[in-house]
């Protein structure tokens, strides 16, 4: 069965600061994976997707993630966050040949001045 | 506008009452999705369509849930018999991918929030 574990729901980070929020994920095959942003009130906003090749992916609004097979992880990363950066995060992953995509539980950014 | 819009954005009903959800995707987007996303959670897969076609209903949580999208383009989403495990925000997605198995990311609607007193 597929999974997403995001282990932290809150994460909080001096803007300024380098960003991560963690994600693993469990499924049979080679996965697609998802990250998307929440604002209060508002659908989820595509940021990047790892599908295959190179395993650093960039994105929206400076943010990347990185693909690790071995840890079966899709961290997510900016080199410097911003105050309006703080929302909801969630992480995705679809197998191949299935047409579910998988959340996570969301993890809270908040990222201070 | 150009993105998924949801109606209504609100929706306060009655235990035992029936209540619709509407979707408009973007222009042109093949695939369809309905999500339910409960407080503090991540969305959770309901149902998909491929333009009119229903080909995927395993999420829909009781016969009491029922989707529709008779001319490929908008999707209603019916709750029957409400209860109040139904309260949840709705959302929809679209994608301009022509198949389900598709890696194009979903784009979603604002979503509604149904309460069930």
């Amino acid at each position: 069965a597929q999974s997403v574990a995001q282990p932290e729901d809150q994460v909080n980070v001096a803007e300024g600061n380098p960003l991560t929020v963690k994600c693993t994920y469990s499924v049979s095959g080679n996965p697609y994976l998802f990250w998307y942003v929440q604002y209060p009130n508002r659908g989820l906003q595509f940021l990047l997707k790892y599908i295959t090749g190179d395993n650093l992916v960039k994105g929206s609004y400076g943010f990347e993630a990185e693909f690790n097979k071995s840890q079966t992880s899709f961290h997510l990363k900016k080199p410097s966050a911003l105050v309006s950066d703080s929302a909801l995060y969630f992480c995705a992953v679809r197998a191949h040949n299935t047409d579910k995509l998988i959340f996570g539980t969301g993890t809270r950014l908040q990222v201070f001045p | 506008g150009a993105g998924v819009s949801q109606s209504p954005r609100y929706k306060v009903a009655k235990r035992g009452q029936d209540v619709a959800l509407r979707c408009d995707p973007i222009s042109g987007h093949v695939s369809l999705f309905w999500y339910q996303q409960a407080l503090g959670q991540g969305p959770e897969f309901l149902t998909y369509f491929q333009n009119e076609a229903q080909l995927d209903k395993s999420g829909l949580p009781s016969d009491r849930f029922f989707a529709e999208r008779p001319e490929g383009s908008v999707s209603t989403l019916k709750i029957q018999r409400t209860q109040q495990e139904d309260s949840a925000v709705y959302l929809c997605a679209s994608s301009p991918a022509p198949d389900r198995y598709s890696n194009q990311p979903q784009h979603f609607g604002d979503g509604t929030r149904l309460s069930i007193l």
